[in-house]
């Protein structure tokens, strides 16, 4: 079946270093989700990008879905301490009205 | 409006006991899903309910069972609950085809 890998698993950053998360589907996906899960509490929509080589930004957030739509990339520019917590990618199964797969994720944490 | 809203938010079992997790949604979204979340295991889907009165087998179903009891509340059963069923659960919700997930806060369930 459909898998979506995402690495890293973990990433220990210092607050103000540059932080990357990729995401990897074995098949072309119609669209990518993220979301944001802090400790201790439930993920939350962060973006959907629709579009073969769309970029999107959020800030400091800069959101990649790739030419091939099998790839996707999420990358925090200056991190802050209000960044921990684990980022999840997910698309859908096959087209229509059908559940999200989702990534392993990446926990990521800030040291002040 | 209160979103997607799951109880208990904690619990405990015994081996073999059963109980019902509760969720309902009050922004009149078409499609319910509940996963569960276990350490390095990412979200995977166990059951979810595309429309009111439909219900599909996720990627984890056995030992569970769905109820979607009317457009608001889709409910989650363990008739025998094991250890292995100790984990965070998660519903969420969404309006329709490619739209994003709300999610509700949780229940954290150890099964003795």
């Amino acid at each position: 079946g459909q898998q979506v890998m995402q690495i890293p698993q973990y990433q220990h950053v210092q607050e103000g270093e540059d932080f990357t998360t990729y995401c990897n589907s074995s098949t072309t996906l119609s669209n990518i989700q993220w979301y944001k899960q802090r400790p201790g509490g439930h993920p939350v929509f962060l973006i959907q990008l629709v579009k073969s080589g769309e970029v999107k930004k959020q800030k400091r957030l800069t959101f990649q879905f790739g030419e091939a739509k099998k790839n996707s990339s999420l990358h925090i520019t200056a991190t802050q301490t209000t960044d921990v917590g684990t980022y999840f990618c997910a698309g859908p199964l096959n087209s229509g009205n059908t559940p999200l797969v989702f990534g392993k994720g990446t926990r990521l944490s800030v040291i002040a | 409006n209160a979103g997607v809203t799951q109880t208990p938010k904690f619990q405990v079992l015994k081996t073999g006991q059963s109980m019902t997790l509760q969720c309902a949604q009050d922004m009149n979204h078409n499609s319910m899903y509940w996963y569960r979340q276990d350490p390095g295991m990412g979200l995977r889907l166990i059951y979810y309910s595309a429309s009111e009165g439909t219900t599909d087998k996720g990627e984890v179903p056995n030992g569970y069972n769905v109820s979607r009891l009317n457009k608001r509340e889709f409910s989650l059963r363990l008739e025998s609950a094991a250890p292995s069923q100790t984990s965070v659960y998660f519903c969420a919700s969404k309006r329709g085809t490619a739209n994003e997930q709300f999610f509700g806060p949780g229940t954290r369930l150890t099964v003795l």
